[in-house]
């Protein structure tokens, strides 16, 4: 059974990086058959899609947050990360990390169980 | 505003058939497969359904999901209690390359 966990600091200061990190185990990150992607939740609003990382280290990001954006995977520890620099108010969110299928319609199978971070001074 | 378009609310009495929409366009749902989440409150996502109309095991039958065209619908049959929860639509959309979700719709079972 495939886990993942999010983990990183709950609050992050305006201007500064939101740095991320989620580790999965049950199964290896380097499988071909799975893109590695962020989702995030601002409190009591829908969900957003991030960006997913490959094993090989190709990432796709959603264009609106591209600029602000880093997604990178560590093989040799089996996790992969989010850099989110400038943050505003706005970034405050539940963040998830998930497993997503390149065969199925990219779909997010597998989920951390998100970590609230607050964005504030 | 959410690339693809779902209703805020649904509701339903228990044993009514319920169904929630989901529209898009060409460079998503009308050229890609479409997949449902469901959602408790304080808890992560679930698949609920994938591929347009495959549900993952564990899946209840009372699930079932439709595409047609740009458009995409969940039907929940014997709405139960326990069906209470926000159910959101995503797919991939060509044009952004990236994922794409509704913004979500809010199950109330009267």
């Amino acid at each position: 059974q495939v886990q993942l966990q999010e983990s990183g600091p709950g609050l992050v200061k305006p201007s500064e990086t939101l740095s991320l990190t989620c580790n999965v185990s049950g199964g290896s990150i380097s499988s071909r058959s799975y893109y590695w992607g962020w989702i995030r939740q601002p409190p009591g609003k829908g969900l957003e899609w991030i960006g997913s990382i490959y094993y090989s280290g190709t990432t796709y990001s959603n264009p609106s947050l591209k600029s602000r954006l880093i997604i990178s995977v560590d093989t040799s520890k089996n996790l992969f990360s989010l850099k989110l620099s400038s943050v505003t108010a706005a970034d405050t969110a539940v963040y998830y990390c998930a497993r997503q299928r390149s065969y199925t319609g990219y779909d997010f199978d597998y989920w951390g169980q998100g970590t609230l971070v607050a964005v504030s001074s | 505003q959410s690339v693809l378009t779902q209703p805020p609310s649904a509701s339903g009495t228990p044993g009514q058939r319920v169904t929630i929409s989901c529209s898009g366009s060409s460079s998503n749902i009308g050229n890609n497969v479409v997949n449902w989440y469901q959602q408790f409150p304080g808890t992560a996502p679930r698949l609920l359904i994938h591929n347009d109309n495959q549900r993952p095991s564990g899946v209840p039958d009372r699930f079932s999901g439709s595409e047609s065209g740009t458009s995409a619908s969940l039907a929940i049959s014997g709405l139960q209690s326990e069906d209470e929860a926000d159910y959101y639509c995503a797919a991939w959309d060509d044009s952004l390359n990236g994922a794409v979700f509704g913004g979500g719709t809010q199950l109330t079972v009267l």
